[in-house]
């Protein structure tokens, strides 16, 4: 069953618009990690933030902001005011109680001039 | 400039070729990883490496093998391949090999098999 759901593939945006992508896990431990990634076209997959599942503190990092909501499983991720340099498949991901990540299918963002 | 290092970052083989994969972390971390990713696929963990032990083997062919000499080194001996095998092969490493750790990725090395 998948654990990361990520019902975005794609959003396109203009310039300066913010986007919010969507992540909705499952997951039966009471301690758990979620992630999110940032992967241009490059390859590379950028760390862009780590969240335990104790700390539902909504954080803020520049133009990234997350809303971290267990009530519905979910860890949201908007970027406020979006550049051309913010498109990229981003992904969100769980880690449970061992080592692996499971990762969402990714949402692609197009950010148009 | 990134602190896992992957090389080379293209290779085009034949399915009859040996090649290797390689990959060098920076951070001083103890644990390393390799992950697939085809296209319209999540990614895929393939081996994991803690302390220069392997402690994963995500069910992968055996015309992939690994090897880890130390903890800054991974690579990824590939023979025999088959056309399904072409994808974007990434290295990463962690502190360590325990939950919650934050992997760091590499550049992902793009592999063509013809």
């Amino acid at each position: 069953a998948q654990k990361v759901t990520q019902a975005q593939t794609e959003i396109s945006v203009v310039e300066k618009e913010d986007v919010t992508l969507d992540c909705v896990y499952e997951t039966r431990d009471t301690t758990y990690y979620l992630f999110w990634y940032k992967q241009p076209p490059s390859g590379e997959l950028v760390f862009l933030i780590r969240r335990n599942s104790f700390d539902e503190q909504n954080e803020i990092s520049g133009r990234y902001s997350w809303n971290f909501q267990k009530s519905t499983s979910s860890f949201n991720f908007t970027i406020t005011a979006s550049q051309v340099v913010d498109s990229a498949v981003y992904f969100c991901a769980l880690s449970e109680d061992d080592y692996k990540l499971s990762f969402g299918a990714g949402t692609t963002v197009t950010v148009r001039a | 400039e990134t602190g896992v290092t992957q090389t080379p970052r293209h290779l085009v083989m034949g399915m009859t070729n040996k090649k290797s994969l390689k990959c060098e972390q920076h951070l001083g971390h103890n644990a390393m990883y390799w992950y697939k990713q085809s296209a319209k696929k999540p990614l895929e963990l393939m081996f994991v490496y803690n302390f220069k032990e392997q402690t994963e083997n995500n069910s992968v062919p055996s015309r992939f093998s690994p090897e880890c000499p130390n903890s800054s080194h991974l690579f990824l001996h590939l023979h025999t391949l088959q056309p399904e095998d072409s994808a974007l092969y990434l290295c990463a490493s962690s502190q360590e090999g325990g939950a919650g750790n934050t992997i760091y990725f590499g550049e992902g090395s793009w592999l063509t098999v013809v």
